[in-house]
């Protein structure tokens, strides 16, 4: 049973581009998370995806932006790169609605590491 | 005000001894989840307990426990025989509601290094 997977691992881009990051959930998992995690912090919730909408959101400008397709896999875009969003980039998957013990883990992948010069 | 706060930036224990990494949550929602995280050099989050606001019983799973204080607002993370490999950072998490889609709220993290 595969976890949850993203790619590239690593990545290296300068100012003003535009980078596109890309995870695929665990199975049977429908809900996709999203969250920054600079040097030293605590990841930042960015956006979730459900039945391929945009749910929630964080405190994060319109340079980032998602999608999720109809195989619940998901891609993260940002535009116009500042120097500040080299971080982490670590996508979550989870099954939403269920109140169970069992339910109530959102499984991480291993990230992006994405590093703006 | 934080939604979670880790207080202790850094923490040291001697192998095989217990450890205590503190956590505290301000929410007005009665009903949340708890989580602490472990993250190795390697980035990836690892689930390590959960604590329901609801539940009558501290958790705990295997090495682990949760030393949960609702009143207090407290959820801290006890590590009982210490290993070299739980040398990592310790997040503590909060998902508000009871929809299980809910975002995640995490700490600073607490650094744990495990001394031989």
């Amino acid at each position: 049973d595969a976890g949850v997977t993203q790619s590239p691992t690593h990545l290296i881009k300068t100012r003003g581009q535009q980078v596109t990051l890309r995870c695929s959930p665990k199975s049977g998992h429908d809900t996709v998370s999203w969250y920054q995690q600079a040097l030293g912090q605590g990841p930042q919730f960015i956006f979730q995806y459900y039945e391929e909408e945009e749910r929630q959101r964080g405190n994060f400008p319109d340079r980032f932006s998602g999608h999720q397709f109809p195989n619940y896999s998901s891609e993260l875009n940002v535009n116009a790169l500042l120097l500040g969003d080299s971080a982490l980039y670590l996508c979550a998957s989870s099954r939403p609605f269920q109140h169970t013990r069992e339910h109530n883990e959102q499984f991480f992948g291993p990230g992006t590491r994405l590093t703006v010069l | 005000a934080q939604k979670i706060t880790q207080t202790q930036p850094g923490m040291f224990v001697q192998e095989k001894e217990a450890v205590t990494l503190d956590c505290t949550y301000d929410t007005s929602d009665p009903s949340y989840g708890l989580f602490w995280y472990k993250q190795p050099s390697s980035g990836e989050m690892i689930f390590l307990i959960y604590q329901g606001s609801y539940d009558q019983q501290n958790a705990t799973e295997g090495r682990y426990s949760l030393n949960f204080q609702k009143a207090r607002k407290s959820a801290n993370l006890v590590i009982s025989a210490s290993q070299l490999g739980d040398s990592a950072m310790y997040f503590c998490a909060m998902r508000e509601g009871l929809n299980t889609g809910n975002q995640f709220y995490f700490g600073t993290g607490t650094s744990l290094t495990v001394i031989p």
